[in-house]
């Protein structure tokens, strides 16, 4: 599995709506619910906001959303909050391997 | 609650040998995977492996495969990652993983992170 693909920036004003694309094979995104997605602020240590493509966990804001078509999975974040600027970072994964995309910036304007 | 609290910040000749720590606490420690996720500086996440502390069995991802161990020792809750000769390129920022359970690896939490350097 190569590593997956993730536009290098994204960018968004406060109060609107923002998707991240995560692009793969099919041997990577081809699986039925194998995608994660974590934020990473400057500094600090990531945390899981979504799993299994469209799950929460416990404490996530529901403005996180996650979907996935095909071989392309999306994290979508609506309502834009200055505090969601970071880096975030999609992965897959089986239960022998999991390999992580290349990350993209949020900034919120 | 749950905590994973990792060893400190280390600095490394090239050829060294090292052994960083993550003491878990607050679920049970041996029924759950734990792993490290590499981070050089500057880039992106890259996962390393997971260790199973009730078996000891592991998982390696295929970079880091004969380049690193990962063991665990349930007696005291703690996993760890070790080299046996340190490289230059192994300076980054390490973090501790749990893995949430079920199948596919899903790390609900993180530690801290513990930033090896390595240099001459």
């Amino acid at each position: 599995q190569s590593a997956l693909t993730q536009p290098a920036s994204v960018s968004g004003s406060p109060g609107q709506s923002i998707t991240i694309s995560c692009t793969g094979t099919s041997s990577d995104l081809g699986c039925y619910n194998c995608v994660s997605w974590y934020q990473q602020h400057p500094g600090k240590a990531p945390k899981l906001v979504i799993f299994d493509v469209t799950n929460r966990p416990s404490g996530v804001s529901n403005r996180f959303s996650g979907s996935k078509s095909g071989n392309t999975a999306s994290l979508t974040i609506s309502g834009l909050q200055a505090e969601d600027e970071a880096d975030y970072y999609c992965s897959s994964y089986t239960t022998t391997i999991n390999v992580f995309g290349g990350g993209t910036k949020l900034t919120v304007l | 609650e749950v905590q994973l609290v990792q060893s400190g910040a280390e600095v490394k000749k090239p050829g060294e040998s090292l052994k960083i720590s993550c003491k878990s606490s607050g679920y049970s420690f041996a029924i759950y995977w734990i792993g490290w996720v590499r981070q050089m500086p500057g880039k992106g996440l890259e996962w390393m492996g997971m260790v199973y502390p009730g078996d000891s069995d592991t998982r390696y991802g295929p970079s880091f495969q004969g380049q690193v161990t990962i063991s665990a020792d349930k007696s005291i809750t703690t996993a760890y990652l070790q080299w046996n000769s340190l490289k230059a390129s192994d300076t980054a920022m390490y973090y501790c993983v749990k893995h949430r359970g079920g199948n596919g690896w899903r790390f609900d939490y993180w530690g801290q992170g513990t930033l090896v350097t390595v240099s001459s």
